[in-house]
């Protein structure tokens, strides 16, 4: 059973467009977490949510808008899709704020 | 963790051979440090972690040690293999930021045979 899931895992749309990407946890766990890892492999987190209240708000555009429909939910929307939002988004949730987090595998967007 | 530069620093080393991946972190508020193991196409993966109240850990093959005074984390991996190839990240949580985790730049492990 997979504990952190994301959905697609690949993604490829062009500039302009609108797109979601899923995440969802059965782990049990409050919190639950956007990043994104460029090129580089820099990990740099976006959001954090805690029992479906946002906790973190990084500098992130607000084309992108998470939503959290319930505590194993944890859903990341991007408007107006530009070149600089390809990269590889990790969703990822711990049992409470600060504790170990646990990584999904990834959805790799690529904008053209 | 380690300066976030314009490359990914890497590490070769010999199967067989002990591995020492660094990591020198920013905050002296931190109280809590995590490595974590990210192969090729997958999410990051939990190693091992380690509070500040410690300057050392040990897992199976792994070890952490932490250096509050210079600010230095490092994961010692004993008789290394094929299958550790991977990039090695450390993160460090900030208590005085919410207790966010801030992830280091990532060291590539390569393993020989």
């Amino acid at each position: 059973d997979t504990a952190v899931s994301q959905t697609p895992k690949y993604l490829v749309t062009q500039m302009g467009n609108d797109k979601s990407i899923k995440c969802e946890q059965n782990l049990g766990h409050d919190t639950m977490y956007w990043y994104k890892q460029d090129s580089k492999k820099f990990l740099k987190i976006m959001f954090s949510y805690n029992n479906k209240e946002l906790i973190i708000n990084e500098t992130v555009p607000n084309r992108f808008s998470p939503k959290s429909p319930d505590k194993a939910h944890l859903n990341l929307h991007i408007n107006s899709l530009e070149l600089g939002d390809s990269a590889v988004y990790f969703c990822a949730s711990s049992r409470t704020s600060g504790s170990e987090q646990y990584f999904g595998p990834g959805t790799r967007l690529t904008v053209t | 963790g380690e300066s976030v530069g314009l490359h990914l620093p890497t590490l070769s080393v010999q199967e067989g051979d002990n591995s020492i991946i660094n990591c020198a972190y920013s905050n002296s508020a931190s109280d809590y440090f995590i490595w974590y193991k990210q192969e090729s196409g997958k999410g990051p993966q939990f190693i091992i972690d380690i509070r500040s109240n410690m300057d050392k850990r040990q897992g199976q093959r792994v070890t952490v040690l932490l250096n509050k005074t210079v600010k230095h984390l490092s994961l010692q991996i004993a008789a290394t293999q094929p299958g550790d190839s991977a990039v090695y990240f450390c993160a460090e949580r900030e208590r005085n930021a919410g207790n966010m985790l801030t992830f280091g730049g990532g060291t590539r492990l390569m393993v020989k045979p």
